[in-house]
């Protein structure tokens, strides 16, 4: 079955960057997400991948796709202390039923 | 282009009572998603509904939960005879197809 693991805290300090990973076991996944949720929200899309990409940048973020060793990383550059959320890896497979990783809570420290 | 809207934002239940959660998708999309979510984990996948079918519901219990997505109106999830644990988040999201799904704020159910 699909399987999506993170690591579940990490800290760093503002101004410093962080790296947010994830594993997956889907193959046939076609995009692989982040997602940013705050307290008391709903998800917030962040930043997808297509499956046969391995970088994609946006601003601050840059994501990085193994495809090989089905590893998704989530790199925030210069860290905020409005980034601090539990971020969340998803694959899908055509659309249908993400999986979700169990997300890993960033704290910036100031 | 409202996002996906979902009420209530807060329900609470008395055991034995029923929930009604709605949701209204993004526009253009046809695919719904439930997901529930326990107080400090990760999401859970329930049902995942395309109009008027169920294409998957393997994450939802076989008893006391069901959900639709009519031709006209929104999506809606429904739990009889709620019990304490059913007292979570409850997060629908909405999908063209492909590029993501796009998530509502959420229907905190607390049963008490």
């Amino acid at each position: 079955g699909e399987d999506v693991e993170q690591s579940l805290f990490l800290s760093v300090r503002e101004g410093d960057s962080s790296v947010i990973n994830c594993t997956y076991t889907d193959s046939s996944s076609t995009y692989l997400y982040w997602y940013k949720q705050e307290p008391g929200a709903g998800l917030q899309l962040l930043t997808y991948i297509f499956s046969n990409m391995d970088m994609k940048q946006d601003q601050r973020l840059t994501v990085l796709l193994n495809k090989k060793d089905k590893h998704l990383s989530l790199r925030i550059a210069d860290t905020q202390t409005g980034d601090s959320a539990i971020y969340f890896c998803a694959e899908d497979n055509y659309g249908q039923n993400f999986v979700f990783g169990p997300g890993t809570r960033l704290s910036v420290l100031p | 282009n409202a996002g996906v809207m979902q009420n209530p934002r807060h329900l609470v239940r008395r055991r034995g009572q029923e929930a009604r959660l709605r949701c209204s998708p993004m526009k253009g999309h046809s695919h719904v998603y439930w997901y529930r979510q326990l107080p400090e984990e990760g999401l859970k996948f329930m049902v995942y509904l395309q109009k008027e079918n169920i294409i998957d519901e393997s994450g939802m219990p076989k008893e006391r939960f069901s959900a639709e997505f009519p031709k006209e109106g929104p999506s809606i999830l429904r739990i009889q005879q709620v019990v304490r644990g059913d007292s979570a988040a409850y997060f629908c999201a909405s999908s063209p197809g492909t590029g993501g799904a796009f998530f509502g704020q959420g229907t905190r159910l607390t049963v008490v």
